[in-house]
């Protein structure tokens, strides 16, 4: 299986406070990407990577930064959380030999904004 | 845009069978299902490639109509480890956009 962590697994925090969550992947592939899961709105693509310091927008970027400085890290930041951003976040990247939209999930992580 | 998926949920006994849709407003070049378990994150089932190629992990089948923008997903004889929320996702050159699912509950 690929290899793929998030972390923090579970987070609480406050209205206007910075929240970064990190993906790491060992597969050393060029592509990764964040997503949010909300009820009635399955996933929905934030921002995503298509090598070291190449991102781009996805569906939902408003509200939220990324960077990729290493291959097997991309950064997602939350500038100033805002209730409406609790969600479940998840980070994926291709599947090993397959189309790079054959996509392997993170166990996600948890973000609840106070 | 979201691909639309229907029915939003299906309850089903087992070894009945089931198809869940997926319509897309934009030209289809492929279209990718996957299913996700109560808590856990979702897992890639199959794709179905413009001009007809098929790749899947599990015995589970699919079509893929170019022309209607469309794609379904058939359950047939269902098991209890079926249930789960079901996800197409429109592929759109580099990355995916995903339907809202179809919540499928299997009883014994």
């Amino acid at each position: 299986d690929a290899g793929i962590t998030q972390s923090p697994r579970h987070k609480v925090t406050e209205t206007g406070t910075p929240v970064t969550l990190r993906c790491h992947q060992t597969e050393n592939h060029r592509y990764m990407y964040w997503y949010r899961q909300d009820p009635g709105h399955g996933l929905r693509l934030i921002h995503y990577s298509y090598g070291v310091k190449d991102t781009d927008k996805g569906e939902v970027s408003d509200g939220y930064s990324v960077s990729r400085s290493k291959t097997e890290d991309f950064l997602l930041t939350l500038e100033s959380a805002t209730s409406s951003q609790t969600s479940v976040y998840f980070c994926a990247i291709p599947l090993a030999g397959g189309h790079y939209n054959e996509q392997f999930f993170g166990p996600g992580t948890r973000l609840t904004v106070l | 845009q979201q691909p639309v998926q229907s029915p939003q949920a299906v309850i089903l006994r087992e070894g009945e069978d089931a198809v869940i849709n997926c319509s897309s407003s934009k030209a289809l070049y492929s279209v990718h299902w996957y299913r996700q378990k109560h808590g856990e994150a979702p897992v890639f089932l199959m794709i179905l490639l413009k001009g007809g190629e098929q790749k899947g992990h599990e015995k589970i089948s699919a079509s893929f109509n170019e022309k209607k923008q469309q794609s379904s997903l058939y359950l047939t004889a269902s098991q209890l480890s079926y249930s789960g929320t079901y996800f197409c996702g429109a592929g759109d050159t580099d990355k995916l956009i995903f339907g809202t699912g179809t919540r499928l509950q299997v009883f014994p």
